[in-house]
This record gives structure tokens, sequence and C-alpha cells, in this order.
């Protein structure tokens, strides 16, 4: 059971536009989400995250939107930047505990 | 300051052989997490360690994967007699472990591919 879901395996996006990359979850438990980006050869690195009492984070060209509701949060990237291209991890946890739930990852390539 | 580090960076084996996966941690996080990327999957957890308290090992997938930490700081992953399908990313992270959720983001190594011919 896939708790934490990215459906879409890669997105081409031109550079100077908007990524906009997915992500669902199922266990209403959740209440902290996270970002991670990952280039090849290296760990993920932490990007940008959300708590549940909000419903947008943003960190410069990076925004984060929670739907509740929805059990939905999306990254929008914008502008897209040649540099993006990486794959893209969502994830999830319950705060007061440690274990982060991974999607499988959504691979970005913005194209110049 | 340094970030966490993995050793080697690379590994390959014969199957049935014993490997041994390093992370340093980074200086002052006391938990530290082992994680798993098989090719197409997301980050598999498989153990947790915090301070001095029991690891948690509910995502170890088969007796024959170990881990230890000495000291509070390196970590050791062992798996024992390899099989082809332990062949994955092998992925460390660190935090500084105060409570989880919003105050504890995880912080990652490079990783050490790990391929069992």
């Amino acid at each position: 059971d896939q708790q934490v879901k990215q459906n879409s395996p890669s997105l081409s996006v031109q550079e100077g536009r908007i990524s906009i990359l997915n992500c669902d979850y199922t266990n209403s438990m959740f209440d902290y989400f996270l970002w991670y980006k990952k280039y090849p050869a290296e760990g993920p690195t932490f990007l940008i995250s959300i708590s549940s009492i909000k419903d947008k984070n943003e960190d410069g060209r990076f925004t984060v939107f929670l739907n509740k509701s929805a059990k939905h949060l999306s990254l929008h990237i914008v502008p897209s930047q040649p540099g993006d291209s990486a794959v893209y991890f969502c994830a999830s946890t319950t705060s007061g505990t440690y274990k982060y739930i991974f999607g499988t990852g959504t691979r970005l390539k913005v194209l110049a | 300051g340094a970030g966490v580090s993995q050793s080697p960076s690379n590994k390959v084996t014969e199957k049935g052989k014993d490997v041994e996966l390093r992370c340093d941690p980074i200086s002052g996080h006391t938990a530290l997490y082992w994680y798993r990327q098989s090719l197409g999957q997301g980050l598999e957890f498989l153990i947790y360690f915090q301070g001095n308290s029991a690891p948690d090992k509910s995502g170890l997938p088969s007796d024959r994967f170990s881990a230890e930490r000495t000291g509070g700081s390196v970590s050791t992953l062992t798996i024992q007699r390899t099989q082809q399908e332990d062949s994955a990313v092998y992925l460390c992270a660190s935090s500084l472990g105060v409570g989880g959720g919003s105050t504890d983001t995880q912080y990652f190594g490079p990783g050490t591919r790990l391929t069992v011919l």
C-alpha cells in the first residue's frame, strides 16, 4: 500500500515556464510534507516543506501548495531553469515521529 | 560544515558475499536513518537510530540485513549473503533528532550504489 504517490514519473518544461510537480497521500495522520531534489550520483537535498496548518509555503522560485481535503500537494517552480533538472521526491510524515514516507519521484527536465 | 558522508560510493560484489556500508552523520546529529532506493522505486526506510535508544529495525527486509551505530556517531549497514535483489542505492541520512516532524529535517549522504552480480 503506497501511502505517498507521485503519479508522473517524468515531466519536461521549457526554460522560463512553470513546472508543477504533484504528490498525493492517503494517510490522514500526515501533517508535515517535504520536497527533496536529487541529482544523479548525489543524495536527496531538502528543498522546501509545509505544515498542515498552512496551505502554501514559498521560498524564492519554489512554492508548495497543500490541499488537505484532497490529500494533495504540489510543488511549483517559477521560472524553471535548466539547473532545476533533477528527480523530485515528496515525503510525508507525522509531527513527533521520525519516519518519512517517500513517493517514487518525478524526473524533471527543463529544456533550454 | 561537513555533510553526511558515505563509503564506498560504489560497491560491486558477488552473490553470497557479505558487504559493509558506512555512514558518517553530520556532527551533532543524534538521529541516523538508512534507506534503500531500488531502480524505479522511492526511498524505502530500513532502520532508524536515535541516541542511545533501541533502533527501529522495522524496515529491514530480511535477517541478512543488520546495522550498528557505534558511539552515537558512525553507522555500518551490513548485508550478509548478498542476493541480486539487494542491488540498490543505499542512502544514509541524519537529523538533529529533536522530536521529529517540522523541527527535524533529514539530510542525506550521497549514497552507496551496491551491485550484486
